[in-house]
């Protein structure tokens, strides 16, 4: 079955950077793309962007461009979230979510989920 | 950016009870609605895309109807384990979410 494996709660100071890792099993990494999620405490999804398996192409929200870089390894059926310049705001839970097996661009299935949590 | 307004906030629903989930879109999103599921602690499921088709496994006392920017999430018959918070999603302009609706206890 189809599994996003996210890499563990990270601890980061105002400032610096942090990559969260989502390897995938269970289907052709490249066919499909990835899309990245963060969720602040208590609040509601908020979209950063995507990356597409197969040819690396990536498209990022307005709001994390220029801080946010999406990548991934094929070979190791792995994308990366790299976000730089932390501050507090930024602590949330990162998720990795799949596009969908049917055709429409939805998000199915998603990672457990990475806490990163911003603080000096 | 296109705006999901859902409401209300908070539903208060005994079990057996119909719920009824409304997203209103800032500008037309056609079809391209969906909506998830979150428990605590828990990552999103995808429980409806397309406006009213139903993700795989999921059941179908969940039901989602309406079109361009009015649409509605409906549980015919509350169980214990649909208390969790929805979210309403569209991807006709990128992607984002509403502020989601939880479903709890009464």
């Amino acid at each position: 079955q189809v599994q996003l494996v996210q890499s563990g709660a990270e601890v980061q100071k105002p400032g610096a950077s942090v990559k969260v890792s989502c390897k995938a099993s269970g289907y052709t990494f490249t066919n499909y793309a990835m899309h990245w999620v963060r969720q602040a405490p208590g609040q509601g999804l908020e979209w950063m962007g995507w990356i597409n398996g197969g040819n690396g192409n990536t498209r990022y929200s307005e709001k994390f461009q220029g801080r946010v870089t999406m990548t991934r390894d094929t070979s190791a059926s792995t994308a990366y979230m790299e976000l730089s310049s932390l501050r507090s705001e930024d602590t949330a839970v990162y998720y990795c979510a799949r596009v969908d097996s049917y055709g429409g661009g939805w998000f199915d299935p998603w990672g457990q989920g990475t806490l990163v949590t911003v603080s000096s | 950016e296109i705006v999901l307004t859902q409401s209300p906030a908070t539903l208060s629903l005994s079990p057996g009870e119909r719920a009824t989930l409304s997203c209103r879109a800032s500008q037309s999103v056609s079809r391209y609605l969906a909506w998830y599921q979150q428990k605590p602690g828990q990552a999103p499921r995808l429980l409806i895309y397309d406006v009213s088709k139903r993700a795989t496994g999921i059941p179908a006392r969940f039901s989602g109807s309406g079109s361009e920017t009015d649409f509605t999430l409906t549980i015919s018959s509350l169980e214990p384990e649909d208390f969790a918070v929805y979210y309403c999603q569209q991807r006709r302009n990128w992607w984002t979410f509403g502020q989601g609706t939880k479903v709890e206890i009464k």
